[in-house]
């Protein structure tokens, strides 16, 4: 079973840019997470998608973040402008119906010079 | 709401010594409870998980974890750890429709 794909791996820009995400979850998973994960500390969500529908965004800085998951499959995130306390790992995770169990991908990381 | 609270930050360890991470949760319902492991340069994956039934439950690579429902507790044990088990480890929660959230994790150590 292909597991949770993230793209970029790695990316540094400057602060005021802008810059996407993307990933793509397991085959089925309905459920998608993105979750900001800084240095030192534990993943923090920012937003939950239903298929394609959002389900909770309460912790998503809309004023410089935003996601989406036009065909509840595939989900992109974008920050613009990105701060320098942009900089982390971001994470993309899917859930399994049955059990709950997450899984995620390797991981975005943004450093903002 | 619900939070997560992992005591340990930082854990250091020999070879072959016993290992005991706490974590506790806040929520007053039925929970899940997960603890996630991730190993230097790769991605979170589980080790173990809760729904209901036996509170002591046995994960992958030796780990256990026991919940303790009057100390809303689901700390986690393994009686001999090895250098392999340098990673950072986190605990997890999720209570009723919230979404998991994750303790800010304990990073461990094991010397040869």
């Amino acid at each position: 079973e292909a597991g949770v794909a993230q793209s970029p791996r790695y990316k540094i820009i400057e602060k005021r840019q802008s810059v996407a995400f993307w990933c793509n979850p397991i085959s089925g998973h309905a459920t998608l997470y993105w979750y900001q994960q800084i240095l030192g500390q534990g993943p923090k969500l920012l937003i939950q998608f239903q298929n394609n529908g959002v389900v909770d965004d309460s912790q998503l800085p809309k004023d410089r973040f935003s996601a989406e998951r036009l065909k509840g499959v595939d989900s992109t995130l974008k920050i613009q402008p990105a701060k320098l306390e942009d900089s982390a790992v971001y994470l993309c995770a899917s859930q399994a119906a049955n059990t709950g169990e997450l899984f995620f991908g390797e991981g975005s990381r943004l450093t903002v010079l | 709401a619900q939070s997560v609270s992992q005591h340990n930050h930082h854990v250091i360890l020999s070879e072959a010594a016993s290992l005991e991470l706490g974590c506790n949760y806040s929520y007053g319902g039925t929970v899940n409870l997960f603890w996630y492991v991730q190993y230097p340069g790769q991605h979170l994956q589980l080790l173990l998980k809760y729904f209901s039934g036996d509170p002591l439950v046995k994960g992958i690579k030796g780990f256990e974890a026991e919940f303790i429902k009057s100390k809303f507790s689901f700390n986690l044990r393994k009686p001999s750890v090895q250098w392999s088990d340098t990673a950072e480890y986190f605990c997890a929660v999720k209570g009723g429709s919230y979404i998991p959230t994750f303790g800010r994790g304990t990073s461990l150590i094991v010397h040869p």
